[in-house]
């Protein structure tokens, strides 16, 4: 069964700081990959969505990466504003019969601070 | 505009009450599904439907209850089997069950 985990769960920066926010993956069998952005009482909005047969995805300041070998996928925040701090969830997807099932790490709760 | 509407955003539930979450979408997706989030953890998925009238338990589907009558909407209802619904629950949906899930704004569900 597919596990997926974020590190940190909490991370507070100085706007303008570039940042790496961490997801790995136990199954390499991975169909795709996707990055959320949660902001308090919401719902999740989708940022980034990488296919297996990719390495990166690129949105403005956001960046995803995907390394299926070492079960591990990266989202970079360049340039950080105060705008940015919400909660950051990946979420890996497994195709199967069942259609694509997906399975959410735990969350990063970023706060980017004036 | 199209998307996926959730109602209500809050709900009380008294104990061995029944209560039913609605979700609806004008999104013309074939394919919505229901997620559970507890505090500073990510969604775990509680029932999926990938065409009309049909649905699938998911990873924690004990204590609910679904039903998809029609495309545009899956409501799930909350039963008094539930010991611990207290939580925030998301719905989605994607055109079709291998695409993108887009999701609604959430209910969250408190025990009075």
């Amino acid at each position: 069964k597919q596990e997926v985990t974020q590190i940190p769960a909490a991370l507070s920066v100085p706007e303008g700081e570039n940042l790496v926010l961490n997801c790995s993956f136990t199954d390499s069998a991975i169909y795709n990959l996707q990055w959320f952005r949660q902001d308090p009482g919401k719902g999740l909005t989708s940022l980034l969505l990488i296919q297996s047969s990719q390495r990166e995805q690129t949105s403005g300041r956001l960046n995803a990466s995907l390394d299926k070998s070492s079960g591990r996928s990266t989202l970079y925040i360049a340039a950080s504003q105060p705008g940015d701090s919400a909660t950051y969830l990946c979420a890996g997807s497994i195709y199967n019969n069942a259609g694509n099932m997906l399975t959410f790490g735990g969350g990063t709760r970023l706060m980017v601070k004036p | 505009d199209g998307g996926i509407t959730q109602s209500p955003k809050y709900l009380f539930r008294k104990e061995g009450q029944n209560v039913t979450l609605s979700c609806e979408q004008n999104l013309n997706h074939d394919a919505m599904y229901w997620y559970r989030q507890d505090p500073g953890q990510g969604l775990r998925l509680i029932y999926y439907s990938q065409i009309v009238n049909d649905f699938q338990k998911g990873d924690i589907a004990e204590g609910y209850s679904v039903s998809r009558e029609k495309k545009e909407s899956f409501p799930l209802t909350v039963t008094s089997a539930q010991k611990n619904p207290t939580a925030f629950y998301l719905c989605a949906s994607s055109i079709f069950s291998n695409q993108p899930q887009h999701f609604g704004d959430g209910t969250r569900l408190s025990i009075l």
